[in-house]
């Protein structure tokens, strides 16, 4: 079974400080592939970057980066420069690539607010 | 990109009515849906999975005579909620999934819909 653990609820920093929000999962399958959402307060879900399980490097779009470990079987997501626009929750997600399991398990999320 | 419409965003209904939530995918054949409800402040929690065409196949703890899922074409899932009651107030948001290659990986989620039984 597939399993997204986020363990931190909520964080706060101050705008433009840097913030990094953790993911961890645990799969059986050597093929797998991690997803981050945004989740803003209107409720929509903001797909942010998907990485599959052979691919370990890291990856930069603007202010966001993000750092896959297979070792660690972690899946962190980091903001630079924060801005009060990023102030959503944060989903990590899993998927299996073998056909006829592809859904999506979900972390908690992590509410993240960014103080102007 | 790939789009999901979902209708309607919110609902109020009384108890012991029926809604019924629709998604739709504008300019893709969505083959899968998956269907999620999310409680305040939770996670998104999958209830079924649907391929056009077959029955839904729900997961553990989800009542499959409560939550009615149709999934009769590629374009259109539907999922009634059957005698409402006030603890089945959610937010509920669909996904559709096609073939590999469209925006967001397979993954294309609706913009949820906010059900409030009273």
């Amino acid at each position: 079974a597939q399993k997204v653990t986020q363990a931190q609820t909520e964080i706060s920093v101050v705008e433009k400080e840097d913030v990094t929000l953790d993911c961890v999962y645990e799969t059986r399958d050597t093929t797998y592939y991690l997803f981050w959402y945004k989740q803003p307060p209107s409720g929509e879900l903001v797909f942010l970057i998907r990485r599959n399980s052979f691919d370990e490097q890291n990856e930069i779009s603007g202010r966001y980066s993000w750092n896959f470990q297979k070792s660690t079987s972690s899946f962190n997501f980091t903001i630079t420069a924060s801005q009060v626009v990023d102030s959503a929750v944060y989903f990590c997600a899993l998927s299996e690539a073998h056909f006829g399991n592809e859904k999506l398990t979900f972390g908690t999320g992590t509410r993240l607010t960014i103080i102007p | 990109g790939a789009v999901v419409s979902q209708h309607p965003s919110w609902v109020i209904c009384k108890s012991g009515t029926s809604v019924k939530i629709e998604c739709r995918s504008l300019d893709f054949q969505a083959t899968t849906m998956f269907w999620y409800r999310q409680f305040p402040k939770q996670s998104l929690m999958l209830m079924a999975t649907s391929n056009e065409g077959s029955k839904a196949t729900y997961e553990q703890g989800v009542e499959k005579d409560k939550f009615l899922i149709n999934h009769a074409s590629l374009t259109l899932s539907t999922l009634t909620v059957t005698s409402a009651h006030p603890e089945d107030s959610s937010f509920y948001i669909c996904s559709a999934r096609g073939s590999l290659g469209e925006a967001n990986y397979g993954y294309t989620f609706g913009s949820g819909t906010r059900l409030t039984v009273v």
